[in-house]
């Protein structure tokens, strides 16, 4: 157990529907990471917040947004979807500020399915 | 593309036998880490090596780094049923603000 949690395991939706992904920090750490994870693009990085604020922006796309709360916990938006948005999202922490030298511990996913 | 390449894409091996696979990458980096991947699971840790240390272990579990030929690699020695999963490098520079994963390596182990 990598101590970082993620709700919901599992969402089933429809295109054009809206959805919000959850994640809580292992504690102390005050990066959180979210990355898309799918079977033809691989492991693509979205975003990276440090203390509430954001600090490095990937692939993500206008249609998704993401914030960190106060009180370390982050949620990524994900709107108007598409059934190429069906994947596996998982979110992690880290310690410090960010790559390269911090170690990221992953949560265990949502997964993401697009009707 | 600033993504680590991994070789081979699949590997299948008996328990007991040793598994080595590489990551080649392009950029410059100051380290390079490797993470485990059990089937639809969050990635884990495994180790990571700074670009001016060339070797390094942790259990069964041993990393080389090349930056001459900007290439890395992993062995696991006397595999287990339970080594079975994905396995990704991941690039790290201060050229970059996030950390670039490779196409990763699927490992079987039979018993």
């Amino acid at each position: 157990d990598s101590g970082v949690t993620q709700t919901p395991k599992h969402l089933i939706t429809a295109t054009g529907q809206r959805v919000t992904l959850r994640c809580s920090p292992r504690s102390g750490d005050l990066s959180v990471y979210w990355y898309q994870q799918s079977l033809d693009q691989g492991l693509q990085f979205l975003i990276h917040y440090y203390n509430g604020e954001e600090r490095a922006k990937g692939n993500i796309l206008e249609r998704f947004s993401a914030q960190q709360f106060p009180d370390l916990h982050s949620e990524l938006n994900l709107s108007s979807l598409e059934l190429g948005d069906s994947a596996l999202y998982f979110c992690a922490s880290s310690a410090g500020g960010g790559p390269p030298g911090d170690t990221q511990y992953f949560g265990p996913g949502t997964r993401l399915t697009v009707l | 593309s600033q993504q680590g390449e991994e070789d081979p894409q699949a590997l299948s091996i008996q328990e007991g036998e040793n598994a080595t696979m590489n990551c080649s990458y392009k950029t410059s980096i100051n380290n390079l880490q490797w993470y485990r991947q059990n089937s639809g699971r969050g990635l884990v840790h495994l180790i990571l090596i700074r670009s001016n240390e060339r070797e390094k272990h942790s259990g069964r579990l041993r990393v080389t780094l090349d930056t001459s030929k900007k290439s890395s690699s992993l062995l696991i020695t006397a595999s287990r049923a339970a080594d079975t999963a994905s396995y990704f490098c991941a690039l790290g520079s201060y050229n970059t603000d996030k950390l670039i994963f490779g196409t990763g390596t699927r490992l079987q182990v039979f018993p």
